[in-house]
């Protein structure tokens, strides 16, 4: 079964621009969530879809917006870039309903890398 | 709001060393923790602990939890310097305590294994 797979790998960014990144999930899966890592504060929730509804969303400013299509792939979108937005921005994937609890633990991607200057 | 706090922050050991990672935890609505290894980019799954006492077990890491307590140890016997990576603890959250989505992360343990 494939992985998690993000696109693009690595981006580079200016100030002010605006950008969209893409999560496409284990077939199968029906959760996608998005997560934040620098080094300052470590991984950080930034939302969670399933069946193309926000389930829950975390503690990030207005810019960090997401969305999920009807084959479960994900994205998201970080508008009016800032230099502290530099970060590996994560994508998950779960399949919950129905499935027990022992069987549902988040499988990551490789991440994008986003550099803003 | 969650919180968990992972100890040490890092660790630097030689191959062939045992070493036991700590993780606490403070919940609103506990349902399990989780363990990930991340070495270069994906944090992978370990573990999921959610009943006390139950050692999981996977070759030489093994996990257990005490829900008294509300921590967890990693324990890694026979060090190999693949096992060089950050080790994340996290607990689920979100809607009811039921979205496996939304997990809360520990800053994370930076184990170094040299030859």
């Amino acid at each position: 079964k494939a992985g998690v797979t993000q696109t693009p790998r690595y981006l580079i960014k200016t100030r002010g621009q605006q950008v969209t990144l893409s999560c496409s999930p284990i077939s199968g899966h029906r959760s996608v969530s998005w997560y934040q890592q620098t080094p300052g504060q470590g991984l950080q929730f930034l939302f969670e879809y399933f069946s193309e509804t926000q389930r829950n969303k975390g503690n990030f400013p207005g810019r960090f917006s997401g969305r999920q299509f009807s084959n479960s792939r994900s994205e998201m979108n970080v508008s009016t870039l800032e230099l502290g937005d530099s970060a590996l921005y994560l994508c998950a994937s779960s399949y919950q309903p129905g499935q027990s609890s022992y069987n549902s633990p988040l499988h990551f991607g490789n991440g994008t890398r986003l550099t803003v200057t | 709001e969650d919180k968990v706090v992972q100890s040490p922050l890092s660790l630097v050991v030689h191959e062939g060393d045992t070493v036991t990672l700590n993780c606490s935890y403070e919940v609103t609505n506990f349902r399990s923790l989780l363990w990930y290894k991340q070495e270069k980019k994906a944090p992978t799954f370990l573990f999921m602990l959610t009943s006390s006492g139950i050692e999981k077990k996977s070759g030489r890491l093994s996990s257990i939890l005490d829900k008294k307590e509300l921590f967890s140890i990693l324990n890694i016997t026979a060090t190999q310097t693949g096992d060089s990576a950050i080790y994340l603890c996290a607990v689920p959250g979100g809607a009811g305590g039921t979205s496996y989505g939304k997990l809360t992360f520990g800053q994370g343990t930076i184990l170094t294994v040299h030859p």
